[in-house]
């Protein structure tokens, strides 16, 4: 059966500070990969998503990007964050149906 | 272009009885259409999908949905509220295996009275 991982689980980060955030999925191939963000109060948007190795597409202009270096690998990353970069990041992998992991909740300071 | 529209941002019920989650649905073409749950920190769990087969969906927890094709609606539905059922519900709607992003509800956020 298909897993997806997502690590860290919680992150405390300083204003300015870099980020990296990690998504790998099992039992899968070739899988979409998909990140969103979960602000207070907000639904989910769409950052990144990804139809295979070094293909990436942004949905919003922002402080952050993303990288596929592996077929079920998927990094969101940012050389320093800010502020309203805080929320909850999930990443989702997709064939005909999408399925979520469990998330990161990212606090920045 | 797709989207989706939750009618409701919060339903209160009381433990044991009916839940309605409505959801109607605006797409170019014949869509998949999904209910996910999320509980709090956690990330979002498929309830149910549609994908054309037949109209009445039944899901997982003992929800299920109806697509109704002429009133562009795919309302979630469970007879019986649980304590656990408290949590918030996306509808989802998506138009095909060549339509790379979904399209997601602003969500409804379900509190279970005891």
């Amino acid at each position: 059966s298909q897993t997806i991982h997502q690590w860290p689980a919680t992150l405390v980060q300083p204003v300015g500070s870099p980020l990296s955030l990690e998504c790998t999925v099992e039992g899968t191939s070739n899988p979409n990969l998909y990140w969103y963000r979960q602000a207070a109060g907000r639904g989910l948007q769409l950052l990144f998503y990804s139809v295979g190795i070094g293909q990436i597409s942004s949905e919003v202009p922002q402080n952050l990007s993303a990288s596929r270096p592996q077929d079920r690998q998927f990094i969101l990353s940012s050389k320093k964050l800010l502020l309203s970069d805080s929320g909850f990041y999930l990443c989702a992998w997709r064939t005909t149906t999408q399925y979520f992991g469990p998330g990161t909740r990212l606090t920045v300071l | 272009a797709q989207s989706v529209t939750q009618l409701d941002s919060h339903v209160s019920v009381s433990e044991g009885t009916p839940v309605l989650l409505r959801c109607n649905y605006s797409s170019s073409y014949s869509p998949s259409l999904f209910w996910y749950v999320q509980h709090p920190n956690k990330g979002l769990q498929l309830l149910l999908k549609y994908t054309s087969a037949a109209t009445l969906v039944k899901g997982i927890n003992g929800f299920e949905a109806e697509f109704k094709k002429s009133e562009t609606s795919f309302h979630l539905t469970k007879p019986s509220a649980h304590m656990s059922d408290a949590a918030e519900y996306f509808c989802v709607v998506s138009t095909g295996s060549n339509d790379y992003k979904l399209s997601f509800g602003a969500g409804t956020t379900v509190t279970v009275r005891a």
